[in-house]
């Protein structure tokens, strides 16, 4: 089945340092979507890139859809304490178009 | 506050006894999707409801049920409970299904611990 890959699993940065995530699917998607829990929080969405080659800013965040509609980035510029959580990114089934596959995470940590 | 609600928010429980969680999703959203999240895991799907009907299902086991009642609101049952179905489950609800992917808003969630 359709499967939704993140890397790095865990990331700890300096504040100040910038971050990465990295998200593959096994599969062509129609769209990709991310998510950020906080701590002890829920999912929260961020945002949804449609287009091939799509890229989105916002503030310090920047998202990114490949070509190929197989991947997809969020990179984030100079982290701060408030940017603490696990990023997930998230693309539709393969078998039902509303439901979502997610990924398993990169859980951020940021030394102040 | 995304507008769900999940009730309640902590439940603890002994193995092999039946538990009943409870979402009310936001006003005027007609999916609701429930999701598994172990320790430090991802988001496992486990089915959705749109407007009442069954729409999806994920790795839901059969020993875990659902339910979308005619004013939205979603039950998730699970039975027979096992010590490793201590998770936080999470309710998230959208405005449309069908082919249409828009975003979920999830709820604050429930953590079920089975001693």
């Amino acid at each position: 089945g359709q499967q939704v890959m993140q890397i790095p699993q865990y990331q700890h940065v300096q504040e100040g340092e910038d971050f990465t995530t990295y998200c593959n699917s096994s599969t062509t998607l129609s769209n990709i979507q991310w998510y950020k829990q906080r701590p002890g929080g829920h999912p929260v969405f961020l945002i949804q890139l449609v287009k091939s080659g799509e890229v989105k800013k916002q503030k310090r965040l920047t998202f990114q859809f490949g070509e190929a509609k197989k991947n997809s980035s969020l990179h984030i510029t100079a982290t701060q304490t408030t940017d603490v959580g696990t990023y997930f990114c998230a693309g539709p089934g393969e078998t039902s178009g509303s439901r979502l596959t997610f990924g398993e995470g990169t859980q951020l940590t940021v030394n102040p | 506050d995304s507008g769900v609600t999940q009730t309640p928010k902590h439940l603890i429980t002994a193995t092999g006894q039946r538990v009943t969680l409870r979402c009310s999703p936001r006003s005027g959203d007609l999916s609701v999707y429930w999701y598994q999240q172990s320790l430090d895991q991802g988001l496992q799907f486990l089915i959705q409801y749109y407007n009442g009907e069954e729409r999806a299902k994920g790795n839901i086991l059969e020993r875990f049920s659902a339910q979308q009642f005619p004013d939205l609101h979603s039950e998730l049952n699970l039975s027979s409970l096992e010590l490793g179905d201590s998770a936080l489950y999470f309710c998230a609800s959208s405005v449309l299904a069908g082919g249409f992917v828009d975003e979920q808003f999830f709820g604050p969630g429930t953590r079920l611990t089975v001693l």
